[in-house]
């Protein structure tokens, strides 16, 4: 059965400072991997979405890294600032249908 | 619409009442997707519907959960008896394609249920 990890559960880093979050999963058979971002009380807002035949990509201040050999996943995310406050969930797809199965998050604090 | 949109938004049922969640998905969407959502963790997949049809509900985590999408647009989850496990955040997504294409859903604010 696919597990998805993601490590630190918190962070908290001063604004400025480069932010990594990892994601790992025990199954390589993955059709893609996301990251998504959740403000309290809200819904989850997708940020980038890599196909299990990429290596990485990119948007803006963010990049994410896909190593499907080693279940792992990595979110860069350059320059952090104050609105970059929230939680981090990477979750991959495991059919066809479009099935996630998410990590439990990441919750980041960026101090001003 | 504009985006996934589900109501209420939020909910306290007194425990043993029934509940029922209602997701509009974006105009057009074949895949529909209800998600459970605890507190501190990471959303639990529930149920999917392609269109009208029901295909995987390995999800639901008893027989209490029913889902349905009767007219392949408009979803409802309805919870009988509910217990206080039920607590959570439930999310709906969407999506454009069905089988075999990589293309991302889109999820809706969530209901927040609460069972006192």
């Amino acid at each position: 059965k696919q597990e998805v990890t993601q490590i630190p559960a918190a962070l908290s880093v001063p604004e400025g400072e480069n932010l990594v979050l990892n994601c790992s999963f025990t199954d390589s058979a993955i059709y893609n991997l996301q990251w998504f971002r959740q403000d309290p009380g809200k819904g989850l807002t997708s940020l980038l979405l890599i196909q299990s035949s990429q290596r990485e990509q990119t948007s803006g201040r963010l990049n994410a890294s896909l190593d499907k050999s080693s279940g792992r996943s990595t979110l860069y995310i350059a320059a952090s600032q104050p609105g970059d406050s929230a939680t981090y969930l990477c979750a991959v797809r495991l059919d066809s249908w479009g099935k996630l199965q998410f990590g439990a998050g990441t919750q980041v604090v960026v101090t001003p | 619409g504009a985006g996934v949109s589900q109501s209420p938004r939020y909910k306290v049922a007194k425990r043993g009442q029934d509940v029922a969640l209602r997701c509009d998905p974006i105009s057009g969407h074949v895949s529909l997707f209800w998600y459970q959502q605890a507190l501190g963790q990471g959303p639990e997949f529930l149920t999917y519907f392609q269109n009208e049809a029901q295909l995987d509900k390995s999800g639901l985590p008893s027989d209490r959960f029913f889902a349905e999408r009767p007219e392949g647009s408009v979803s409802t989850l309805k919870i009988q008896r509910t217990q206080q496990e039920d607590s959570a955040v439930y999310l709906c997504a969407s999506s454009p394609v069905q089988v075999g294409m990589n293309t991302e859903a889109f999820f809706g604010q969530g209901t927040r249920l609460t069972v006192v």
